[in-house]
């Protein structure tokens, strides 16, 4: 199972609203990622956990709140949000990266994403 | 930023023809990847080319890379519709942290 879940597909939700995106892998993988893409523009890291700890966090205001409740869930945390956070949010992860010129260590498991939009 | 930069940023081709995209950054790496994106959803991988390495095959794509001028480039042969997509190249910085920097993308286009 190479699969990454990311739940809900689409969220709508106001300034004042609170929501979560939610993603789920069982491939063991201990490093887990957050990104967030606008349209036409690449991934943006916005936060790394390795071990289910937190150890990137890229500068991402405090209205984004992430949780690495176990080792197959990530959680992310939205409240009073404005409409510039509308984007597509993905979710990632992949092996812990002992060699860091390992292939498979390297690679990354993308969800499909969720499609945000903060009205 | 340490932001890559891919060309072509829109690709045009009619089926059969290759394809070829380029990568461009800014800092010493361990490895570059490329991945595909289908519209509005999540990237795949594709292949990665170590830093010691110069080229790299799978199936019908051929990476390359110069680390002296800091680029890569990824070449798609006999491509086919289904190949439309964005494609981005991504390097982990040698920063040894779980750090990816995607490239600015190019969006491939194969016309049947």
């Amino acid at each position: 199972d190479t699969e990454v879940t990311q739940t809900p597909k689409h969220l709508v939700m106001g300034m004042t609203n609170k929501k979560s995106l939610k993603c789920e892998q069982h491939m063991g993988h201990r490093a887990m990622y957050w990104y967030k893409q606008k349209a036409k523009k690449p991934p943006e890291l916005m936060f790394v956990y390795s071990y289910e700890k937190l150890s990137i966090n890229e500068s991402v205001p405090s209205r984004f709140s992430p949780e690495c409740p176990n080792s197959s869930l990530l959680n992310l945390h939205l409240h009073a949000l404005q409409p510039e956070d509308s984007a597509l949010y993905l979710c990632a992860s992949s092996q812990m990266r002992t060699d860091p010129t390992s292939i498979a260590k390297n690679i990354q498991y993308f969800g499909a994403g969720t499609r945000l939009s903060v009205l | 930023s340490q932001q890559g930069e891919e060309d072509p940023q829109a690709l045009s081709i009619q089926e059969g023809e290759n394809a070829t995209m380029n990568c461009s950054y800014k800092t010493s790496i361990n490895n570059l990847q490329w991945y595909r994106q289908n519209s509005g959803r999540g990237l795949v991988h594709l292949i990665l080319i170590r830093s010691n390495e110069r080229e790299k095959h799978s199936g019908r794509l051929r990476v390359t890379l110069d680390t002296s001028k800091k680029s890569s480039s990824l070449l798609i042969t006999a491509s086919r519709a289904a190949d439309t997509a964005s494609y981005f190249c991504a390097t982990d910085g040698n920063s040894g942290t779980y750090k990816y920097i995607f490239g600015t993308g190019t969006r491939l286009k194969v016309l049947a």
